[in-house]
Formats: C-alpha cells, sequence, structure tokens
C-alpha cells in the first residue's frame, strides 16, 4: 500500500527557534497533502492543504505566517513552524493524496511530535 | 513492520443495515487504537480503546478491541446516509508514542 513519511518523528526545540518537518509519499506522487494538528483528547484539526507547486490553502484560524507550508514537488511537502513558542507543541501529522479533494483517500504519515521548551 | 489493515477498503449498504469495519495491527510496543470519521476535512474523533474486551458505546456506534489477536471492530447499527464517511483506524505505538493509520473503509449508505 502507499506509504508516507516523516521526518523527524520527534523534536524537541528551544523556544524562539524554527523547526522543519518533512512529509514524503514514498511510492506514489502526491496531488494533495494535508497538514494535521493532533489536540488533547485526540481530536485532529486540519491546518492546511498543499497542492504542488501552489500556495498553501490555511484553515481559518491557522497563521500561515507562522507555520510555513513547501509543495515543492509531488512526493515532498514541508511544514515549518516559525519561531515556536510552547504553546505549538504538538503532534503533527500529514497524509497525502493523490486527488484533489477531501473524499480522496488520505495515506497519513507516522506522525512528528514537537516539544517546544 | 508495523503496519495497520483496515477492511473492507469499500463497502456499500443500504440504510437500516448494520456494517461491521474491521481493523487489525501489528506495532511495537502498543498503546491505543482510535478510530475516526472522515466526511469533509479533519477527520471526526470516535474512539479510543486501550484495554482488551471494553466495548465502548456512541448511540448507534460501537467499538471493541481484542489485544490478544490484535485487532478491532467498529460497529454502527441502523445506518443512515448521514453515515457515509470515510472510517480510519489509528494506532499509537512505540516508545516515542508514533501514531500509524490505516488506509481506511469507504463506507456508502444507500437511501
Amino acid at each position: 500500500g502507499a506509504v508516507v513519511s516523516q521526518h523527524p518523528s520527534r523534536v524537541i526545540c528551544k523556544s524562539g527557534t524554527s523547526v522543519k518537518i518533512e512529509c514524503r509519499s514514498l511510492d506514489f506522487q502526491a496531488t494533495t497533502m494535508f497538514w494535521y494538528r493532533q489536540f488533547p483528547k485526540q481530536s485532529l484539526m486540519l491546518m492546511a492543504t498543499s497542492n504542488e507547486g501552489s500556495k498553501a490553502t490555511y484553515e481559518q484560524g491557522v497563521e500561515k505566517d507562522k507555520f510555513l507550508i513547501n509543495h515543492a514537488s509531488l512526493t515532498l511537502s514541508t511544514l515549518t513552524v516559525t519561531s515556536a513558542h510552547p504553546e505549538d507543541s504538538s503532534f503533527y501529522i500529514c497524509s497525502a493524496s493523490s486527488g484533489q479533494g477531501y473524499q480522496e483517500t488520505q495515506y497519513f504519515g507516522p506522525g512528528t511530535r514537537l516539544l517546544v521548551l | 513492520e508495523d503496519k495497520v489493515v483496515q477492511s473492507p477498503l469499500s463497502l456499500v449498504v443500504h440504510e437500516g443495515d448494520t456494517v461491521t469495519l474491521n481493523c487489525s495491527y501489528e506495532v511495537t510496543n502498543f498503546r491505543s487504537l482510535l478510530w475516526y470519521k472522515q466526511e469533509k476535512k479533519a477527520p471526526t474523533f470516535l474512539f479510543m480503546l486501550t484495554s482488551s474486551g471494553i466495548e465502548k458505546k456512541s448511540g448507534r456506534l460501537s467499538s471493541i478491541l481484542d489485544k490478544k489477536e490484535l485487532f478491532s471492530i467498529l460497529n454502527i447499527t441502523a445506518t443512515q446516509t448521514g453515515d457515509s464517511a470515510i472510517y480510519l483506524c489509528a494506532v499509537h505505538h512505540g516508545n516515542n508514542n508514533d501514531m500509524r493509520f490505516g488506509a481506511g473503509t469507504r463506507l456508502t449508505v444507500k437511501p
């Protein structure tokens, strides 16, 4: 089946630094990639949707200047948390789809746990 | 290799039917299993299971975990068209509490 990887799996950083998280589709071309953040009680919040070669579409309430998303190729999307603060500590999950809409099958990555000190 | 497998991948039923969705897993250091319903944007959390044999129930939905046989089922009784969605199973595991998703089951409920 389709495989999506994320790197790093876990990162600890100091407040004020920037952190880059990579999401890769290993065996298919991901037209669309989604970035989620998992909150307590297991709910997932969609942060943004990115299509290869175009600007990401951010959900309401998500600061695009703080969470920079780049989808430079059909197999790679990156999420950069700029000037991270402790409240940004969370579990960030990406998913990738070969389609365009939300109803297309999404393949999820294993997640990246970010801890900002 | 860690893996989470859902079956069936796709299912079409009629309103009123009962469906059972399956999720089997092979992971290191299992911590919990979660079920989500995805209709539009972000998946909606349904259940988290950590103990074997204890059924969790919410309305017409229920789920149970078997840690010996390494699987979980999600039951939906008296299905409605609004139950049409992709149902995702995910497992938290490992020392870093990694998360692995299954490919999902696409459920279509016809009137």
